[in-house]
């Protein structure tokens, strides 16, 4: 059963660039079966999805977040990582890294990990 | 964009009763690209079903879902203790980008 942990700062400073890793466990990240991607959850605007990306490097990211995003594969570590950039009050949330396995739903998730964006 | 919108934002029931929740799309949803999920407090997302009925593995058989096109139900029969949670469609129909309803908080009445 695959397992997936979040990693990185959990405060942030305006205008800087939020920086999380997410380590895989219990599978391979270059399995051809899977998709790995970031979701983000505020009390505001619930569950969002922030991006995708495929063992080939292959990317998908939510137009919303207008090309801040930017979402990369590491398959010696199996981890993929998330770098969103030109943080505000407003990408305050708790991060999930999952996965997506033979559909487009969310099938494993990571335990979250909060990010503040404070100065 | 394709909007999911959930109801009713709180639903109240007794244990060992049934609770019935929707999830309505702004689109027509094709071969059934819905999901639900269980969220607890301090927790992840947990997936419970897939394309709109299908449970996923470990879910109990009181969990059963329904529906088609922009209209779908989640339905918990005789609610037990550990049920008592937030609940959340998401559609992969239409891309970009996944989204979500805004959640369905089943509390103890």
């Amino acid at each position: 059963q695959l397992q997936l942990e979040e990693s990185g700062p959990g405060l942030v400073k305006p205008s800087e660039t939020l920086s999380l890793t997410c380590t895989v466990s219990g599978g391979s990240i270059s399995s051809a079966n899977y998709y790995w991607g970031w979701i983000r959850q505020t009390p505001g605007k619930g569950l969002e999805w922030i991006a995708d990306i495929y063992y080939s490097g292959r990317t998908f990211d939510n137009p919303s977040l207008k090309s801040r995003v930017t979402i990369s594969i590491d398959t010696s570590k199996n981890q993929f990582s998330l770098k969103l950039s030109s943080v505000t009050a407003a990408d305050t949330a708790v991060y999930y890294c999952a996965s997506h396995n033979s559909g487009w739903y969310f099938d494993y998730w990571g335990l979250g990990t909060l990010v503040t964006v404070s100065s | 964009e394709m909007v999911m919108t959930q109801s009713p934002a709180t639903l109240s029931v007794s244990p060992g009763e049934r609770a019935t929740l929707s999830c309505r799309a702004s689109q027509t949803i094709i071969a059934g690209n819905l999901a639900w999920y269980q969220q607890k407090p301090g927790q992840a997302p947990r997936l419970l079903i897939y394309g709109a009925s299908t449970r996923a593995t470990g879910i109990p058989a009181r969990f059963s879902g329904s529906g088609s096109g922009t209209e779908f139900t989640l339905t918990i029969s005789n609610l037990q203790s550990e049920d008592f949670a937030v609940y959340y469609c998401q559609q992969y129909n239409n891309w970009p980008p996944w989204t979500f309803g805004q959640g369905t908080k089943v509390e103890i009445k």
